[in-house]
């Protein structure tokens, strides 16, 4: 069955560490997306790349990067600098002509002690 | 630049009961407008979309929404709520933009059996 993981569901790391989400798709799409959630404030915009080896920065960038070396895999990090890491991050992929029709994974919980 | 607003945090309904659930964007043009569904700890679901015509949209599970131009809004709606409909739901405008979607900050919705 085609669709998105993400890995894990749940991650926990110490602050101050730099921490890599894993997303995949085998959607066969060239657009791929990051967002963050947060109780009471629906979701950001973190990254997105329409395109292997491209990216662009979404609405709250500071303190994450991303790679997309491969079309099917767009990972995040979540750097030392990003203040308040504690989120659930949901990846999302797309045809890039049809960046409004978006499917989601099922999300990672990230908590940071 | 676009937004959504969900008025409602939170609601609760008794199981067969009616349900609409509000949606109000602000765009200077006609835009695409989409509701979606999440799980407690999954990702998200699309219920319905708008793009243009007719504007009352059948979605999944029985849900409907119609887009309404002079009062910028789109509101959700189901004639008899299930327990089962239990979930937060954000509806969403896309307007081409920086290829992403803008999301209200989700109703979170209580069936009370």
């Amino acid at each position: 069955d085609g669709g998105i993981t993400q890995s894990p569901k749940y991650l926990f790391r110490k602050e101050g560490q730099n921490v890599t989400l894993s997303c995949e798709q085998n959607l066969n799409h060239d657009a791929m997306y990051w967002y963050r959630q947060d109780p009471g404030q629906g979701l950001r915009l973190i990254y997105y790349s329409q395109i292997v080896n491209d990216f662009q920065k979404g609405d709250i960038a500071e303190g994450y990067s991303v790679s997309r070396e491969k079309k099917e895999s767009f990972p995040l990090t979540v750097t030392s600098a990003q203040k308040n890491p504690t989120a659930f991050y949901l990846c999302a992929s797309s045809k890039v002509s049809r960046a409004d029709e978006q499917f989601f994974g099922p999300g990672t919980r990230l908590t940071v002690l | 630049a676009q937004s959504v607003t969900q008025p409602d945090i939170h609601i609760t309904v008794s199981e067969g009961a009616s349900l609409e659930l509000r949606c109000n964007y602000s765009y200077g043009a006609t835009p695409y407008l989409f509701w979606y569904v999440q799980s407690p700890g999954q990702g998200l679901q699309l219920l319905l979309k708008y793009f243009s015509g007719d504007t009352l949209v059948q979605g999944i599970k029985g849900f409907e929404a119609e887009f309404k131009r002079s009062q910028s809004s789109f509101n959700l709606r189901k004639p008899s709520v299930h327990w089962s409909d239990a979930a937060e739901y954000f509806c969403a405008v896309y307007t081409g933009t920086a290829s992403k979607l803008t999301f209200g900050t989700g109703t979170r919705l209580q069936v009370t059996l």
